[in-house]
């Protein structure tokens, strides 16, 4: 098992123009999330899965904003119209249940770092 | 609701020091506390996780955090400082729905 993996690392795009993110999250996890990550701060969470369903969007979120995970495996984050503000480390966890301790352990990717100029 | 709250955004150390990380956290369950670690250019990695078991919770490379519920802390310590040990550290409090809570981080350095 490679952990989660994020694609691109990097993405430099301009203002208004779409971004699409992928993440591909350890095989046997059933839960996936997506995390904001801005200078000097610790990650905000934006949404999460459990296989393809999408069970909670945090208010961060604006419409701009959309995320899938068609099949329960791999997810995408696309953002349309991109703005300035919206230049941030993007960060994919997954995480599965633990029987031996009853919780859950979040994975992390190295995360996309978006440019938006 | 949860939050965390990272007393430090900067520690310095020398190398061969001790190390205290300050976290305090609010919740309104049993919270399952976490630390993360971030070095440049690399994802998070899990140190040490607090699920109701014993308080006193050993990591990795030789970190060690302590659950106070009177004083709703879980600071992290470790006995004597790397130079690799440098890097942002991060408290996450995890609510009842499995959502994180991440602290706004505490960046070490370690000075040689």
């Amino acid at each position: 098992d490679t952990g989660v993996s994020q694609d691109p690392r990097h993405k430099i795009t301009k203002r208004g123009q779409n971004v699409t993110f992928r993440c591909d999250p350890i095989s046997e996890h059933n839960r996936l999330y997506w995390y904001r990550q801005t200078l000097g701060q610790g990650p905000e969470f934006l949404t999460y899965f459990q296989n393809e369903a999408q069970l909670e969007k945090s208010r961060l979120l604006s419409d701009r904003f959309s995320a899938e995970r068609p099949k329960g495996s791999f997810s995408t984050l696309e953002i349309q119209r991109t703005e300035q503000g919206d230049s941030a480390m993007y960060l994919c966890a997954s995480s599965q249940y633990s029987l031996r301790d009853s919780s859950y352990e979040q994975y992390f990717g190295p995360g996309t770092r978006l440019t938006v100029t | 609701a949860q939050s965390v709250t990272q007393l430090d955004s900067h520690v310095s150390v020398s190398e061969g020091t001790p190390v205290l990380l300050r976290c305090n956290y609010s919740s309104s369950y049993s919270p399952s506390l976490f630390w993360y670690v971030q070095h440049p250019n690399k994802g998070l990695q899990l140190l040490l996780k607090y699920t109701s078991a014993a308080t006193l919770v050993k990591g990795i490379n030789g970190f060690e955090a302590e659950f106070k519920k009177s004083e709703t802390s879980f600071h992290l310590t470790k006995p004597s400082a790397h130079m690799s040990d440098a890097a942002e550290y991060f408290c996450v409090v995890r609510n009842n729905f499995n959502k994180f809570y991440f602290g706004s981080g505490t960046k070490l350095n370690v000075k040689p």
